[in-house]
């Protein structure tokens, strides 16, 4: 499975926006990258997914480099509720791989 | 609303003792699986399932058992062969193509007393 690389973790302030990075130099052409994030004692929740052009939607954006070996989640306005473990991954959308391979993610703290 | 249900939220079991934990969804998903996580490590696959009556092993099965009767139920067994069971577990579903998202369920955290 190609693997991702994220940093243990990041801080940022409430209101202000915060860049996750995602390196997936490995990534092969049919790969997806997703986003998940999970909050204290709760399941992982999805917050966005992508295969080569930029993503929006109402909780984040996602932006993928032009080779694809990097992508960044973008919260636009951070809140005490974005605190949280996000976690980069990459699926398959061929084949039978659709096992999700999580690693530790991002740890984010949001300051007031 | 449709979702994964799990229960219970919190589980405790005496050593040697076999527990099982219940995960249901009505998403119509095709997959379905099962997560362990450990205090501040990521999750570890334990099994999954893509269609009725057919599941595989993950990267951690040993000491666990699941069934797949039904689409919408994908129990899971702790056995008491499992050496350290302690942790928080989570089902997640998925449709057939994985370019869509993972739903999963609130989690059920077990304990061994």
């Amino acid at each position: 499975d190609a693997k991702t690389t994220q940093p243990n973790s990041m801080e940022s302030n409430e209101e202000e926006p915060v860049h996750l990075p995602c390196n997936h130099s490995t990534i092969s052409g049919t790969d997806y990258i997703h986003w998940y994030r999970q909050l204290p004692s709760q399941g992982p929740e999805y917050v966005i997914h992508g295969l080569t052009s930029n993503v929006n939607n109402r909780m984040a954006s996602l932006a993928i480099a032009e080779d694809r070996k990097s992508s960044t989640l973008i919260l636009h306005r951070a809140t005490l509720r974005d605190a949280a473990v996000y976690y980069c991954i990459l699926t398959n959308s061929g084949g039978s791989n659709y096992k999700l391979t999580f690693g530790k993610g991002t740890l984010l703290t949001v300051n007031p | 609303d449709g979702g994964i249900t799990q229960s219970p939220k919190y589980l405790f079991r005496k050593e040697g003792q076999n527990v099982t934990l219940s995960c249901e969804q009505n998403l119509n998903h095709d997959a379905m699986y099962w997560y362990r996580q450990d205090p501040g490590q990521g999750l570890r696959l334990i099994y999954y399932s893509q269609i009725v009556n057919d599941f595989q092993k993950g990267d951690i099965a040993e000491g666990y058992s699941v069934s797949r009767e039904k689409k919408e139920s994908f129990p899971l067994t702790v056995t008491s062969a499992q050496k350290n069971p302690t942790a928080f577990y989570l089902c997640a579903s998925s449709p057939w193509t994985a370019s869509y998202g993972y739903t999963f369920g609130s989690g059920t955290r077990l304990t061994v007393v």
